[in-house]
């Protein structure tokens, strides 16, 4: 199996602050990684995918980038809204596995 | 609009048996995959179960082989989870999720809103 890891696993933050989310496979996974977000008692939103693809609808302050084994989120400007936890996930082969999570909080 | 809606939740015995379902609608089930993904109670989030848009291609994350199936009826736009021999450790929100591209590298573009199975004594 494909293990995820990611970095950091919390992080307190301000808004308009830049934040970096660090996401690493045990193996080679190409470009095929998924960042979602997710919310209190809500279902994970797809962010991007495949590593660089932002999904319609996502605001352009969040961005990702990495390919092989080592892939990262970034937030340009933090909002209000973008305090989550957010997860990475492979989709380059089964079992799907995801990074444990980093949980933004407000400084 | 393009929704999955997760039923058949609940709180069972250690041992016994659950049927989950979510169903789809706002979209053409038939064409798309589909993923069981389930939360334990503060922890993160772990991939089950994934059918493609056929139903002919199954795959499982090993704890849960040999004791859930995953299937599908297209004509009713509805995902199944039969789970059998529940332990404690299966406990959590489980979600369905559609699979995003195609199901051999996909991720999970459409989710539902979760159904909770406890399993205690």
């Amino acid at each position: 199996d494909i293990q995820m890891t990611q970095s950091p696993s919390s992080v307190s933050a301000s808004v308009g602050d830049r934040l970096t989310i660090t996401c690493r496979a045990s193996h080679s996974i190409s470009a095929f990684l998924a960042w979602y977000q997710q919310k209190p008692g809500k279902a994970p939103k797809l962010l991007i995918y495949p590593a660089s693809n932002l999904q319609s609808g996502v605001p352009s302050r969040f961005s990702g980038s990495g390919s092989g084994t080592d892939f990262t989120l970034t937030i340009s400007s933090l909002q209000p809204e973008d305090f989550a936890t957010y997860y990475c996930q492979q989709g380059h082969s089964f079992p799907r596995t995801f990074g444990p999570g980093t949980k933004v909080e407000i400084k | 609009q393009v929704q999955l809606v997760e039923s058949g939740g609940g709180v069972v015995h250690p041992g016994r048996s659950l049927r989950l379902s979510c169903a789809a609608s706002g979209f053409t089930f038939s064409d798309y995959a589909v993923h069981w993904v389930r939360q334990a109670p503060g922890k993160g989030l772990e991939w089950v179960s994934l059918t493609s848009s056929d139903g002919t291609s199954k795959y499982y994350t090993d704890s849960v082989k040999d004791r859930f199936t995953i299937s599908r009826d297209n004509s009713k736009n509805t995902l199944y989870l039969q789970m059998n021999s529940l332990r404690p450790d299966d406990t959590a929100v489980y979600y369905c999720a559609r699979g995003h591209g195609d199901y051999h590298y996909d991720a999970f573009d459409v989710w539902g809103q979760g159904t909770m199975v406890t399993v205690s004594s």
